[in-house]
């Protein structure tokens, strides 16, 4: 079993509708949380960061981690066909970048 | 360009041949990673340096594998007598610091491998 598990999807949604994204994991000791989108033939880009369990909001994105229930989740509002990716959680148990696990990432596709 | 440059952008070669893969870093970043990606599946660690030096290569997955970052900007990622399994895309990062929380990892658009 992987330590990050992430359905593939892909998940099909009309513009506008709310998208929800969903990592869960294995390992208690991670404490950094990242959501990072990746076009088609492109390089990830990261989206969020969140230490610890909590809430984080950045425009139509809201990022939440539940540690008890190993859970995290992005939630995109209101969304567009430019939101059309794969979306990849990534967590750490230690403040550095070497050590990141990705999950294998969730293809989205937004249509018009 | 101001991102992470990484050449060539797709490599195809065949089974037993030698492949260089280059990454330029954005400017000023010390830290530098190797992560490959795997059809389908997240990026996996590889390498990564601080500096000229490497920091942890606890993710180079045997001896075939190896990099170099001689001058602390420009790195490159080497692998002897390719394999069919090495086929992927193989993505360059670059931060500030090692630290998520210095700054974020930004990615390059990665070197697509194919080994015949």
């Amino acid at each position: 079993q992987k330590e990050v598990e992430q359905d593939p999807g892909p998940l099909s949604v009309p513009e506008g509708a709310i998208v929800s994204l969903n990592c869960t994991y294995s390992n208690s000791a991670f404490q950094y949380f990242m959501w990072y989108r990746q076009y088609s033939r492109k390089g990830p880009e990261l989206l969020m960061y969140t230490y610890s369990s909590g809430n984080k909001e950045d425009g139509r994105f809201t990022a939440q981690v539940d540690k008890s229930s190993k859970y995290i989740s992005l939630f995109i509002r209101d969304s567009q066909p430019s939101d059309s990716a794969t979306y990849l959680c990534a967590m750490s148990a230690n403040n550095a970048g070497n050590m990141l696990t990705f999950g294998g990432g969730t293809r989205l596709m937004v249509k018009p | 360009g101001a991102g992470v440059s990484q050449t060539p952008s797709n490599k195809v070669t065949e089974k037993g041949k030698y492949v260089e893969l280059r990454c330029d870093p954005i400017s000023g970043h010390t830290a530098l990673y190797w992560y490959r990606q795997s059809l389908g599946q997240g990026p996996e660690f590889l390498i990564y340096f601080q500096g000229t030096g490497a920091a942890d290569d606890s993710g180079l997955p045997n001896d075939r594998f190896f990099a170099v970052r001689p001058e602390g900007s420009v790195s490159t990622l080497k692998i002897q007598r390719t394999e069919r399994g090495d086929s992927a895309v193989y993505l360059c990062a670059s931060s500030w610091g090692q630290g998520i929380g210095t700054g974020e990892l930004f990615f390059g658009e990665g070197s697509r491998l194919t080994v015949l």
